[in-house]
């Protein structure tokens, strides 16, 4: 079965500073998507950003990126210029031939 | 975009009284619709994957008489505690795809809390 471990429960960043988040997952498909969520306190799953496995070029979104290693099995997510609403909780996910495997999630916290 | 409306966002109820939920995809069919579950401060759970038309595939440990799924058309699941009890509160998420390589698109989730 897959897997998805945060080993981050709590993260904090300065307001306007650079976070990474950390990630690690086990599968043995070779076909398969990788998702970061971000939770705020509404609980609403908000979709931060997605990679195909088959992708070696690391997605990006405006102020997030991942960084994909494959053979490592690791899916980071950066967060540059951080600003307060970016405080929440975000979640690594894993999809392949299953719905979306959760990992138990790392809580940012923004500070001012 | 893909959005998908979840009905109600909070219930309040007596213990013994059966609640449904509704999951709806707005602008899309959905042809996978999942539900989670999700404790406070724990990340979600998947609790059972339904198909149009077929009954829903539950996860272990997931009663699925106690937690009965509908997905009689392409835009629509329900999820129904039946017989709810104070440990069935939670928060409960859907979540639905439609084909191909389509992400999971989720709902607003519903708050449920039985008194």
């Amino acid at each position: 079965a897959q897997t998805v471990t945060q080993s981050q429960p709590e993260m904090s960043v300065q307001e306007a500073e650079t976070v990474t988040l950390s990630c690690t997952y086990d599968t043995s498909e070779s076909d398969y998507y990788l998702f970061w969520y971000k939770q705020p306190p509404s609980r609403q799953m908000i979709l931060v950003i997605r990679q195909e496995a088959y992708k070696q070029q690391n997605a990006t979104e405006n102020r997030f990126s991942v960084n994909f290693q494959k053979a490592a099995k690791s899916f980071s997510l950066k967060i540059s210029d951080s600003q307060l609403g970016d405080a929440a909780m975000y979640f690594c996910a894993y999809s392949g031939n299953t719905p979306l495997v959760f990992g138990k999630g790392t809580r940012l916290s923004v500070i001012a | 975009g893909a959005v998908v409306s979840q009905h109600p966002s909070r219930v309040i109820c007596k213990s013994g009284t059966s609640v449904k939920i509704e999951c709806r995809s707005l602008d899309f069919q959905a042809t996978t619709m999942f539900w989670y579950r999700q404790f406070p401060k724990q990340s979600l759970m998947l609790m059972a994957t339904s198909n149009e038309g077929s009954k829903a595939t539950y996860e272990q440990g997931v009663e699925k008489d106690k937690f009965l799924i509908n997905h009689a058309s392409l835009t629509l699941s329900t999820l129904t505690v039946t017989s709810a009890h104070p440990e069935d509160s939670s928060f409960y998420i859907c979540s639905a795809r439609g084909g191909g390589d389509q992400p999971q698109h989720f709902g607003d989730g519903t708050r449920l809390s039985i008194l």
